[in-house]
């Protein structure tokens, strides 16, 4: 099976420009997570979509938004881009279905966004 | 809210000694953890896991314990190789319903030939 692929790999935006970001799961996967990596804070939570809806948010301004597609596909947007938001944008795909539990997830190699 | 701590940040061991990773969750509703390795330019791989029914996994040259009791959980790679060389991240679950992890600040391991 292929893996999740995101695009683009690398991007660089001027302050107060939006951006938006793709990321297709693994074949099968209908749960897609999106994290920010930076040196500083680490690894953090955005959002997640199951299902064309999101489930699980995490604590990040509203500047950051996402949306999933019937295919499972997905975008996250961040607008008004600030110097801050440079980071490593990383997507996972997870099987997780629709009732409870916790399941595995499998990382993309991630978009490198630079805010100048 | 869920808090991970991950020891030692940076890690160098010789090649074909063992390297140990520690990590400390808070949250007791916490129920499975997965270690990542990242290697530079690529996104975090899914090495191991583990769920908080088990107490010891193990894949090869790599295992997880985890003691639910004390929070904790490591991970154990033997017969380190120079290819084992990356950045590892622990993470804990947050609840029991979706897939929202906080992770730990990662470990860097060296593996000297």
């Amino acid at each position: 099976k292929a893996g999740v692929t995101q695009t683009p790999r690398y991007l660089i935006k001027t302050r107060g420009q939006q951006v938006t970001l793709s990321c297709s799961p693994i074949s099968g996967h209908r749960s897609v997570s999106w994290y920010q990596q930076t040196p500083g804070q680490g690894l953090q939570f955005l959002f997640e979509y199951f299902s064309e809806t999101q489930r699980n948010k995490g604590n990040f301004p509203g500047r950051f938004s996402g949306r999933q597609f019937s295919n499972s596909r997905s975008e996250m947007n961040v607008s008004t881009l600030e110097l801050g938001d440079s980071a490593l944008y990383l997507c996972a795909s997870s099987p997780r279905g629709p009732t409870s539990g916790v399941y595995e997830q499998y990382f993309g190699p991630g978009t490198r966004l630079t805010v100048t | 809210g869920e808090n991970v701590e991950q020891h030692p940040s940076t890690l160098s061991v010789q090649e074909g000694d063992s390297a140990v990773i520690k990590c400390t969750y808070s949250d007791s509703a916490s129920n499975y953890f997965p270690w990542y390795k990242q290697e530079l330019g690529k996104g975090p791989q899914l090495i191991i896991d583990i769920r908080s029914n088990v107490g010891e996994k193990k894949d090869q040259r790599i295992a997880v314990t985890l003691n639910k009791t004390a929070k904790h959980f490591s991970l154990h790679i033997t017969e380190t190789q120079p290819e084992d060389s990356a950045v590892y991240f622990c993470a804990a679950s947050i609840g029991n319903y979706g897939q929202n992890f906080v992770f730990g600040p990662g470990t860097r391991l060296s593996v000297l030939p």
